[in-house]
């Protein structure tokens, strides 16, 4: 059975450092797996989405990496900023509808 | 180009009552995916539609809940006689082809049984 970590489960860091996130998974037959940012009381924006095939992503200050063989993926956001706070999720694809698992979410929170 | 909408954002209902959340897919989009986030839990899976076929419904409680996607107008999650346990915020997502493409979310229905 899939299981989708995340960790940590809250951050916090002053503005201008760099944010690491972790997400593991248990099952390495992955369709993808994406990245979502969910503002409290709204819906999730995706971020970034990586296909089985590829090994990292890329758009703007964020980039996420995938180790399928391993179950990780880790999404950094470069030089935080205030407006990045918010809660990250991670998700894999676990067939071929689309259907995604999701982990628990890392909370983080960006101090000017 | 509008998002996906999820009306209404906000639902109280009565134990016994029953609970029709709606979500209209982006333009163009056939794949209308249904989440549920209960309190200080994550987003699990309930349902997944595309034009008048429920394709996968494995997520979704087997009494009580149903879902649709006719061929026109918005999905529609209806959960009938709800109890306390119910109360979550669900969200709808769609995509134009499924696999492979990212899902676009709503922002939510946040349903309160009272």
């Amino acid at each position: 059975k899939q299981e989708v970590t995340q960790i940590p489960a809250a951050l916090s860091v002053p503005e201008g450092e760099n944010l690491v996130l972790n997400c593991s998974f248990t099952d390495s037959a992955i369709y993808n797996l994406q990245w979502f940012r969910q503002d409290p009381g709204k819906g999730l924006t995706s971020l970034l989405l990586i296909q089985s095939s590829q090994r990292e992503q890329t758009s703007g200050r964020l980039n996420a990496s995938l180790d399928k063989s391993s179950g990780r993926s880790t999404l950094y956001i470069a030089a935080s900023q205030p407006g990045d706070s918010a809660t990250y999720l991670c998700a894999v694809t676990t067939d071929s509808w689309g259907k995604l698992q999701f982990g628990a979410g890392t909370q983080v929170v960006v101090t000017p | 180009n509008a998002g996906v909408m999820q009306n209404p954002r906000h639902l109280v209902r009565r134990r016994g009552q029953e609970a029709r959340l709606r979500c209209s897919p982006m333009k163009g989009h056939s794949h209308v995916y249904w989440y549920r986030q209960l309190p200080e839990e994550g987003l699990k899976f309930m349902v997944y539609l595309q034009k008048e076929n429920i394709i996968d419904e494995s997520g979704m409680p087997k009494e009580r809940f149903s879902a649709e996607f006719p061929k026109e107008g918005p999905s529609i999650l209806r959960i009938q006689q709800v109890v306390r346990g119910d109360s979550a915020a669900y969200f709808c997502a769609s995509s134009p082809t499924g696999l492979n493409s990212p899902l676009h979310f709503g922002n939510g229905t946040r349903l309160t049984v009272t």
